[in-house]
């Protein structure tokens, strides 16, 4: 079975600057996706980024970008010029493209705090 | 649309009483899945479903039941609650395995004493 640990319950951050967040995964399949998603205190999921295993090349969204490593299996999430707004507990997640039923598995979630 | 809908928000049940946790979706997925959510530990599924009459099981389905009889909606049932069922729940739904986005209800926090 996958697995996915982000090693990092908390990080801060001052408002501004760049922070990245771990998150690596074990896996013996070669197609897979991975997401981060966040979570606001109001507790709604929004898909923040994701990354399909195939793709060399690292997804960016505006002040989102993901460092991924397919070898090392790592999948890190930096957020540059932080905002307040960017608080929130961010969750890392993987999908099999192999498996039916679109089952996310996560971890276990880092808290970002932003300062300002 | 309203996207994924759940009631109730909050919940508070004594421990061998059930009730059903609704979902509704009107985007006209194909797929819908329940996870749980517990400090430490991320999100569990629960449950899933690839489409009406087609339900299987996640990684923790002890002590829940699930049924899909419309594309729209899919509840969740604990039969005889039990403190360990204390958690936030969500429901997600999504188009199916071509796009790849899943969206989330706003959950339900279900404590159980």
């Amino acid at each position: 079975a996958q697995t996915v640990t982000q090693s990092q319950p908390e990080m801060s951050v001052q408002e501004a600057e760049t922070v990245t967040l771990s998150c690596t995964y074990d896996t013996s399949e070669s197609d897979y996706y991975l997401f981060w998603y966040k979570q606001p205190p109001s507790r709604q999921m929004i898909l923040v980024i994701r990354q399909e295993a195939y793709k060399q090349q690292n997804a960016t969204e505006n002040r989102f970008s993901v460092n991924f490593q397919k070898a090392a299996k790592s999948f890190s999430l930096k957020i540059s010029d932080s905002q307040l707004g960017d608080a929130a507990m961010y969750f890392c997640a993987y999908r099999s493209a192999r498996e039916y039923g679109n089952k996310l598995v996560f971890g276990a979630g880092t808290i970002l705090r932003v300062k300002s | 649309n309203a996207g994924v809908t759940q009631t109730p928000k909050f919940q508070v049940l004594k421990t061998g009483q059930s009730m059903t946790l609704q979902c509704a979706q009107d985007m006209n997925h194909e797929y819908m899945s329940w996870y749980r959510q517990d400090p430490g530990m991320g999100l569990r599924l629960i449950h899933y479903s690839v489409g009406a009459g087609i339900t299987d099981q996640g990684e923790v389905p002890n002590g829940y039941n699930v049924s899909r009889s419309t594309t729209e909606d899919f509840p969740l049932r604990l039969l005889s609650a039990a403190p360990s069922q204390t958690s936030v729940y969500f429901c997600a739904s999504s188009y199916g395995d071509r796009v790849h986005e899943q969206y989330f209800g706003p959950g339900t926090r279900l404590t159980v004493t």
